[in-house]
């Protein structure tokens, strides 16, 4: 089956700092991706849809020019958390759909902002 | 508005029961229903679809229009299905983002 992948897994960063993740589509194209993000035990809550080529699309009540989202190319899209803070340490996982139809989801990366 | 419920947070049941995780959801339209399942330290994963009109591992789901649900359900437990379970729901012409629902843990006990 189509195999999504993140990076890095996990990262610790300082309060103010940015911190970029990338989700990439190993062995198939993706001309949209989504991320969402998780809290512990609790559900994915969407916030963009990152399409190849334009301009991401985001959610009520995401901050884009907090959460900024690249999607360079048709197997990769970026999350850059900027002036990251504490209250954004939480598990972020990405999502393509696979022929449109099944969407194949990332192992996640856990942000701790100290 | 597009909304998807799972109103149990816990389920626990003995090995060997019948499960039944509840899904209702709200969407004008013609959705489409799935079920994901996260076991532990694993990422999310397509359990099944409901135009697949599948069985997967033993579960069930069935679309109920009039009752806007899809609850999933199993026969008999077993202990390897603990999880958490996702219902979620795709609108027509959104460019495939799905709405997912509060999740529910499952715990099947010895």
């Amino acid at each position: 089956g189509a195999v999504v992948s993140q990076h890095p897994s996990r990262v610790i960063c300082k309060s103010g700092t940015s911190v970029k993740i990338e989700c990439r589509s190993l062995d198939f194209q993706a001309t949209t991706m989504f991320w969402y993000r998780q809290f512990p035990k609790q559900s994915l809550m969407l916030m963009a849809t990152s399409n190849e080529g334009s301009k991401a699309t985001y959610e009520q009540g995401v901050e884009k020019d907090k959460f900024l989202i690249n999607h360079a190319s048709l197997t990769l899209s970026t999350l850059t958390v900027t002036s990251a803070h504490p209250e954004d340490s939480s598990f972020y996982i990405c999502s393509a759909p696979y022929f449109q139809e099944t969407q194949y989801f990332g192992p996640g990366t856990r942000l701790l902002v100290l | 508005a597009q909304r998807v419920t799972q109103p149990e947070k816990l389920l626990s049941v003995f090995k060997g029961a019948p499960v039944e995780l509840k899904c209702n959801y709200s969407y004008s339209g013609s959705p489409e229903l799935f079920w994901y399942v996260q076991y532990s330290r694993q990422r999310l994963q397509l359990l099944l679809r409901h135009i697949s009109r599948e069985s997967i591992k033993g579960f069930t789901a069935d679309l109920n229009k009039g009752e806007t649900s899809f609850h999933l359900k199993k026969p008999f437990a077993q202990e390897e299905d603990s999880a958490m379970y996702y219902c979620a729901l795709k609108g027509l012409g959104q460019g495939g983002k799905l709405i997912f629902g509060q999740g529910t843990e499952l715990s099947v006990k010895p």
